[in-house]
């Protein structure tokens, strides 16, 4: 069956913009996880959506980021007013249910913030 | 909080050699798993194994073995006959209670022809 999708693969936006990067998670996924991959901090935990029960976004790294589960399916990340440091590569990842299974993960979006 | 450490950054061989990734993690909860993922150079992060903490047996899928030793607080990762397809990232990783993943910083294993 169809994997974890993300787009954009790469998106390169001017310092200051906003952005929204989106995930499909695995069907009948109810768990979907962002994760954020850069050179100086590894793998970072994000946020995280299960079923209709409030986020988890104790990760995020400032307010200038938000992030969305439409449906309890596509889930959208918005960065707004882009800086530099965010620059990274955004992962999803998606499981049966919280603490339950595997996390599969996306392709992951590469963000360049110029 | 959780932790996870992977001490070696990288590691080179040379094809056919074993290799052991060692992982050590650190957790005050009793219930949790722990992962493998691989990191080829195209970048997607590909599952590889979770395991129970209440499940200490070791596990074998082909060339790939893990040891689970919750004694030393370590979930360590062998390829035996190493190929050049297994070179890549790869990363620990725990997942307790509050559902999200915490990284070891990833080891780079590089085989050699």
């Amino acid at each position: 069956g169809a994997g974890v999708s993300q787009s954009p693969s790469n998106k390169v936006t001017e310092k200051g913009k906003d952005v929204e990067l989106r995930c499909d998670p695995i069907s009948g996924h109810t768990a979907l996880y962002w994760y954020r991959q850069s050179l100086g901090q590894g793998l970072e935990f994000l946020i995280y959506f299960q079923g209709n029960s409030a986020p988890d976004k104790s990760g995020l790294p400032s307010d200038r980021f938000s992030a969305e589960r439409t449906g309890g399916s596509v889930s959208t990340l918005t960065i707004q007013r882009t800086q530099q440091e965010d620059s990274a590569v955004y992962l999803c990842a998606s499981s049966l249910a919280s603490f339950e299974g595997e996390q599969y993960f996306g392709p992951g979006t590469r963000l360049t913030v110029t | 909080a959780q932790k996870v450490t992977q001490a070696q950054t990288e590691i080179s061989v040379v094809e056919k050699e074993d290799v052991t990734l060692d992982c050590v993690y650190e957790t005050r909860d009793t219930t949790y798993y722990l992962f493998w993922y691989k990191q080829p150079p195209s970048g997607e992060l590909v599952f590889l194994i979770r395991r129970n903490s209440f499940d200490e047996q070791n596990e074998i899928s082909g060339r790939y073995s893990w040891n689970f030793q919750k004694s030393t607080s370590s979930f360590n990762f062998t390829i035996t006959a190493s190929q050049v397809v297994d070179s890549a990232v790869y990363f620990c990783a725990q997942e307790t209670s509050g559902s999200r993943l915490t990284f070891g910083e990833g080891t780079q294993l590089t085989v050699n022809p």
